[in-house]
């Protein structure tokens, strides 16, 4: 089976809110970690990644945060927009073995 | 610069035939590899192909093959097609194969199996 998954699978958020996405994996060897989203009818959209070296990295809008202790992965959308309605799914890597594997996504709904 | 393609985008077949799906990845990149997404099961890998050669597989069984042309296109067969074949079929294509890579997915091909 797929070793990364997540806590819910839908999350609904007030438009303005921020949203946070949670992710847990299982390798603790996985050394790459990649949030996509995906929109209905599309296929996966990079999001932003993060290295197994880092705790956080920020893009626009955007910040993924690794725990590594308690291998967890979140998402962080600031003021989100209704644009931000998708399927979110984090994703791992281990560079030895470039397969990705994917989690089962969440369902991010903005409520007006 | 044109995004990853995917032909055909819908396709219906019916149980033992076989199907031929088709990816053209970006312009320059050389690695493409394919999922295929169910609402049961999620995004899972089936194969990645680079330099023509299949460096890497998924868990699936052999009636799920492929391949790849010298001009990075990769086409992706399914033989005696079952009902739980049908998904979306995505592929996604990256500059190289090296880890963590980043990827551009194409729109994915939607089988129905009946």
């Amino acid at each position: 089976g797929e070793s990364v998954g997540l806590h819910l699978p839908t999350l609904s958020v007030q438009e303005g809110d921020n949203s946070i996405i949670n992710c847990a994996y299982s390798n603790s060897a996985s050394d790459y970690f990649i949030w996509y989203k995906q929109e209905s009818g599309k296929g996966p959209q990079f999001i932003i990644d993060i290295r197994s070296n880092m705790d956080k990295r920020q893009g626009q809008r955007v910040t993924v945060l690794l725990n590594k202790t308690v291998k967890h992965l979140s998402l962080q959308i600031a003021a989100t927009q209704p644009g931000d309605s998708a399927v979110y799914f984090c994703a791992e890597n281990m560079n030895r073995d470039d397969k990705i594997i994917f989690g089962k996504g969440t369902r991010l709904h903005i409520l007006p | 610069k044109a995004g990853v393609t995917q032909t055909p985008r819908y396709l219906i077949k019916t149980r033992g035939q076989q199907v031929t799906l088709s990816c053209s990845p970006i312009s320059g990149h050389r690695s493409v590899s394919w999922y295929q997404q169910t609402p049961g099961q999620g995004l899972q890998f089936l194969f990645e192909y680079f330099s023509e050669t299949q460096r890497n597989k998924g868990n699936f069984p052999g009636r799920f093959s492929g391949r790849q042309f010298s001009n990075s296109r990769s086409e992706m067969n399914v033989s005696t097609l079952e009902l739980g074949d049908s998904a979306l079929y995505l592929c996604a294509s990256s500059l190289t194969r090296r880890g963590g890579n980043e990827q551009y997915f194409g729109p994915g091909t939607r089988l129905t199996v009946t």
